[in-house]
């Protein structure tokens, strides 16, 4: 059980916008910054989003990220089929001295 | 361009022992802290270690403290992962990650996991 919550699978159709959550609690979310990765099938994961809401370069404007008390969430608008992948949260823990990781977020674009 | 390439992972039995290595290029790799993050078959992502940029602090996830040694060699450019006393769900591929912070970080002051390798696999079986 992971100790940041996402729903296991999302499904929209392409064009459309989708948001993925991301729960955690104060010893994480609530007191650190929250990074997002994408990883497509059979490759390594990418940075997409740092600090809650920065893009580092290369990243289209499609992608935001936005953190609100105990949870943050990924955007992603315009969704094409190169965005099937598998979407991850992550940040520090302070009780546990750790990053954390999402369980991730399976992203079907129909 | 940033490139990680990592090396060392094989076939090892249950209790066995393994280094891993990590080839660093592209950047200024004493600038900035470096993790190790695993992805056992078919599931999610699990940071292990981190180690800051002179190799004076480092943080271990609780399910390996006590067994894995992250450490550095800021001169040859590379990264390394002592394992030990090696466990069957341990079977994973093993990534090594790029900070994004420049300088030092550590814990909650890193910024997150930049550039990634393609990762090399640990197997442990009998």
């Amino acid at each position: 059980q992971s100790v940041l919550t996402q729903p296991p699978s999302v499904s929209l159709a392409s064009g459309q916008k989708v948001t993925i959550s991301c729960s955690g609690s104060s010893s994480n979310i609530g007191n650190n910054y929250v990074s997002w990765y994408q990883q497509l099938p059979g490759t390594a994961p990418k940075l997409l989003i740092w600090e809650n809401n920065q893009r580092p370069s290369g990243i289209p404007d499609r992608f935001s990220g936005s953190k609100s008390g105990t949870s943050a969430t990924l955007a992603i608008t315009g969704l094409q089929t190169g965005d099937e992948a598998d979407y991850y949260c992550a940040t520090w823990d302070n009780s546990l001295s750790a990053w954390v990781f999402g369980g991730g977020t399976k992203l079907t674009v129909l | 361009e940033v490139q990680l390439v990592e090396s060392g992972g094989v076939v090892v039995p249950p209790g066995g022992s393994l280094r891993l290595s990590c080839a660093a290029s592209g950047f200024t790799f004493n600038d900035y802290t470096m993790h190790w993050v695993r992805q056992a078959p078919g599931k999610g992502l699990e940071w292990v270690s981190l180690i800051s940029w002179d190799g004076r602090t480092t943080n271990y996830a609780e399910s390996v403290k006590g067994r894995f040694t992250i450490s550095r060699d800021n001169s040859k450019n590379s990264l390394y992962l002592q394992m030990n006393s090696l466990r069957i769900e341990e079977t994973a591929l093993y990534y090594c990650v790029k900070d994004r912070a420049l300088g030092y970080c550590s814990g909650g002051l890193c910024l997150g996991f930049e550039y990634w390798g393609q990762g090399t696999l640990v197997t442990v079986s009998s």
